[in-house]
């Protein structure tokens, strides 16, 4: 497997604009999160979907930011308007549900700059 | 909710030394604590984790010892080699009642010099 896929690697805006961040979790995988990286902030869950449901969103920052899970292999983080303090690196991560609790594989990372 | 503290912030050491990053949580209902290495540019990765029930774990140069009435957990890793210069976070997590969410220290900077 080619493991948890996103797009573009590296995005470059300027304030007010839309913003379109993608990922293609693991193949089986049933679970998938979004998660924000700054400095001053570490790693920040921003929301978490189960079987494309959103269980729990209440990491997202406010209402600019919105996810969707369309079905198992897609999902998008849009943020709209754009502000210059949403620029971090945005991770997308799934895991499989067992019994007990599984490993999270995290992609390469969207760095998003937004001027 | 959970909270997890995650000390030192940087951590250099002197290659084939050991180093040790200590970590705490707040919510004793946690009971699976993973960490994770990311490497610049990179996604983090799993290295190790430990549940509850397990005291210690070891695998190769990489060991995480649990201490639940402390709440703390603490990763060794010994005869340090300049590719484990890296990030290193720390997680806690209650499973799949909490659906599963980890909840990450802040994270250490570890340098290996040669």
């Amino acid at each position: 497997d080619a493991g948890v896929i996103q797009s573009p690697r590296h995005e470059v805006t300027e304030m007010g604009q839309e913003v379109t961040l993608r990922c293609k979790p693991i193949s089986g995988h049933d679970y998938l999160f979004w998660y924000r990286q700054t400095m001053m902030r570490g790693l920040e869950l921003l929301i978490y979907f189960n079987n494309n449901v959103p269980i729990d969103d209440s990491g997202m920052p406010e209402d600019r930011f919105s996810a969707k899970m369309p079905n198992a292999s897609f999902s998008t983080l849009k943020i709209q308007p754009s502000e210059p303090r949403d620029s971090a690196v945005y991770f997308c991560a799934s895991s499989l549900t067992s019994a007990s609790y599984n490993e999270q594989f995290f992609g390469p990372g969207t760095r998003l700059t937004v001027l | 909710g959970e909270n997890v503290e995650q000390h030192p912030s940087t951590l250099s050491v002197q290659e084939g030394d050991s180093a040790v990053i200590k970590c705490t949580y707040s919510d004793s209902a946690s009971n699976y604590f993973p960490w994770y290495k990311q490497e610049l540019g990179k996604g983090p990765q799993l290295i190790i984790d430990i549940r509850s029930n397990v005291g210690e774990k070891k695998d190769q140069r990489i060991a995480v010892t649990l201490n639940k009435t402390a709440k703390h957990f603490s990763l060794h890793i010994t005869e340090t080699q300049p590719e484990d210069s890296a990030v290193y976070f720390c997680a806690a997590t209650g499973g799949l009642e909490y659906g599963n969410k980890l909840v990450f220290g802040a994270g250490t900077i570890l340098r290996v010099k040669s």
